[in-house]
Order: C-alpha cells, then structure tokens, then sequence
C-alpha cells in the first residue's frame, strides 16, 4: 500500500510570508506526528494526533506554528509570518496509534525561508 | 533539546566488518526504536525493543536494550555499502506518551 506521503517536496518562501505543508498518512493509522529537522540533527517533535485532535503540541517553538487534522486523516502544518530560522525539513510520521507502535516516515518537506 | 544521546556521532568502516552504534537517554521507557536515515529525508524505521526484552535480532541487525543503564546498542554485521546512512534512537518522552525524543544520530560510512 501507499506509504505516507507529503507536498510539497520543496518550498521556498520569503521571510513573512504564510506557508502550509501537507501529509497524507497511512490509510487507518490513527496517529499523526510532525517533527522539524535542521541539518546535522535528530529529527525535533513538534504535534501528535490521536484521531483529529492534538494530543500533545508541547513542540510547537511559538504561536506562528499551527496543525489541523479536521477529519482523522490528512494534517496541515502552517506556519505564519516565517522566519529564516524556521528553514529545516519537515517531517510527517503515522502509526497504528500512539503507543508501542513503530512511525512510517514520509520524504519531508524541505523548507527554505530567504 | 534532545534528551537522547549517541555515539559515536561518526563511524567509517570498511565492508565486511561490523559496526556498533550506542545510545543512551534519560527517563524511563517502555520501548526504544532505532531508525535509518539517508541523504537527510525520511527515516526508516529498523527495530523496536520493548523494556521487557534484553536483545532483538532483525537480519543483520542486533539491538540490546539495558534499562539499568538506560542504553541501548545497535549492531550492524558484516557491513556493506549500502548501509551507509545516519542512525537514530527513539523513545516516547513518557510511557505512554506518543510523543518521541530522537538523538542526534550517528553517521555511518562503510567504505567499499
């Protein structure tokens, strides 16, 4: 089956603007997560979805930072007024559910703010 | 920050021999993931250890998980290029949590 996929690939944007990156997860898989991965480093957690709701956003570094997930299924990351220092890969992850179970990773979404 | 740490953060070995990579974190867990990363997109998932297990074996894979010691090991044999990569740990922050804690992995060359 399909695995978890995210769009744009790429998106480069200048600074202030508002962007929205998309996931589509692995059909059933009721957890969601987004993490944010700058060069040399781990992967950061920003959200996790349990079904439509934010289970945990602790992540999120400050209010210009957002994430949908209005019918359980594909989530929106979006990011107002953007700031050169938000440029990283973004990553989306899915799993059965939130515990004991292993992540499917999509490509990322390599943002660059100029 | 990452609460997780491994090392060595960069390990070049030639093909055929095996590679051992560590990770050491911080709270208490009830499993421990570790992952493959190449060319710095989308991670792939290799193993899971439960608290409850000592050892798992995935071909030529083999982790140990010592919750004594809060670490845990991952074991490449008999290395080939193509495992060339970055490898993480990951563990949920609380037990139950879906939140998880990466390391900052270690970067694995093998050398043909």
């Amino acid at each position: 089956g399909a695995g978890v996929s995210q769009t744009p690939s790429n998106k480069v944007t200048e600074k202030g603007k508002y962007v929205e990156l998309r996931c589509d997860p692995i059909s059933g898989h009721t957890a969601l997560y987004w993490y944010r991965q700058s060069l040399g480093q781990g992967p950061e957690f920003l959200i996790y979805f349990q079904g439509t709701g934010a289970a945990d956003d602790s992540g999120l570094p400050n209010d210009r930072f957002f994430a949908v997930r209005p019918e359980g299924s594909v989530s929106t990351l979006k990011i107002q007024r953007t700031e050169r220092g938000d440029s990283a890969v973004y990553l989306c992850a899915s799993s059965l559910s939130g515990t004991n179970n292993e992540q499917f990773f999509g490509p990322g979404t390599r943002l660059t703010v100029l | 920050s990452q609460q997780g740490e491994e090392d060595p953060q960069a390990l070049s070995i030639q093909e055929g021999e095996n590679a051992t990579m560590n990770c050491s974190y911080k709270t208490s867990i009830n499993n421990l993931q570790w992952y493959r990363q190449n060319s710095g997109r989308g991670l792939v998932h290799l193993i899971l250890i439960r608290s409850n297990e000592r050892e798992k074996h995935s071909g030529r894979l083999r982790v140990t998980l010592d919750t004594s010691k809060k670490s845990s090991s991952l074991l490449i044999t008999a290395s080939r290029a193509a495992d060339t990569a970055s490898y993480f740990c990951a563990y949920p922050i609380n037990t139950n949590a879906g939140k998880s804690t990466f390391g900052d992995g270690t970067t694995l060359t093998v050398k043909p």
